[in-house]
């Protein structure tokens, strides 16, 4: 199974900012990458995925990249409603699975 | 409006089954793949199974392979996840989900998700 590692655990930032997040893979993932959103309270939102798309609506400041095992997201200039936990998931082609990243909250 | 409405959960004891469903509207459900996914109370994701728009791919993952089954019936619109043998540790709010991918040949990328079913079991 393809672990996914997320660091920091919890990063503090002011809103103005720019977030790095980061997500490892335990092995290459060919780019099957997708990031997620999700406020207390809320269902996950779909921000990236392939690693650097943008899902529909989601706003310019939200930028993926990273290759092989290493992925970032990144947030350029921080928005108050940014605040929440990400978490990073990938897909293997065989056996067809699924893992989630342990999340990353971001808190002011 | 793209909607999964997803239903079935409830307090179950150890070891019995439960049956969750979800019926999607506002797109077309058998062209995408659906996937389940857990949270228990103040934890993180985890991927619980997949099937593809065909049913021609279906995964789980390692902590519900052999007790949890997966189908749809695109004819309903409809997802299903049987959960058999259930454990203390299945408790969590479960969330049916749409993938971005039009008849792909596996699951991925999540862009609808329903508001979710919470399972509890306790004796």
């Amino acid at each position: 199974e393809t672990v996914l590692t997320q660091s920091p655990a919890t990063l503090s930032l002011s809103p103005g900012e720019r977030a790095t997040l980061s997500c490892r893979a335990s092995q290459t993932i060919n780019n099957y990458l997708a990031w997620y959103q999700q406020k207390p309270g809320q269902v996950p939102r779909l921000l990236i995925y392939d690693a650097s798309k943008r899902a529909t609506g989601v706003p310019a400041r939200f930028s993926g990249s990273g290759s092989g095992t290493d992925f970032t997201l990144t947030i350029s200039s921080l928005e108050p409603e940014d605040f929440a936990v990400y978490y990073c998931q990938q897909r293997t082609y065989w056996p067809p699975t699924c893992t989630f990243g342990q999340g990353t909250k971001l808190e002011i | 409006e793209v909607q999964l409405v997803e239903s079935g959960g409830g307090l179950v004891q150890p070891g019995r089954s439960l049956r969750l469903s979800c019926v999607g509207s506002g797109f077309t459900f058998e062209d995408h793949g659906m996937q389940w996914v857990r949270q228990a109370p103040g934890k993180g994701l985890q991927w619980v199974s997949g099937i593809s728009w065909n049913s021609g791919i279906i995964g789980y993952g390692d902590s519900v392979k052999g007790r949890f089954t997966v189908s749809r019936d695109n004819a309903k619109n409809s997802l299903y996840l049987q959960m058999d043998s259930l454990r203390a540790e299945d408790t969590a709010l479960y969330y049916c989900a749409k993938d971005i991918s039009v008849r792909a040949t596996n699951y991925y990328a999540m862009d609808v998700w329903g508001q979710g079913t919470t399972v509890t079991v306790s004796s």
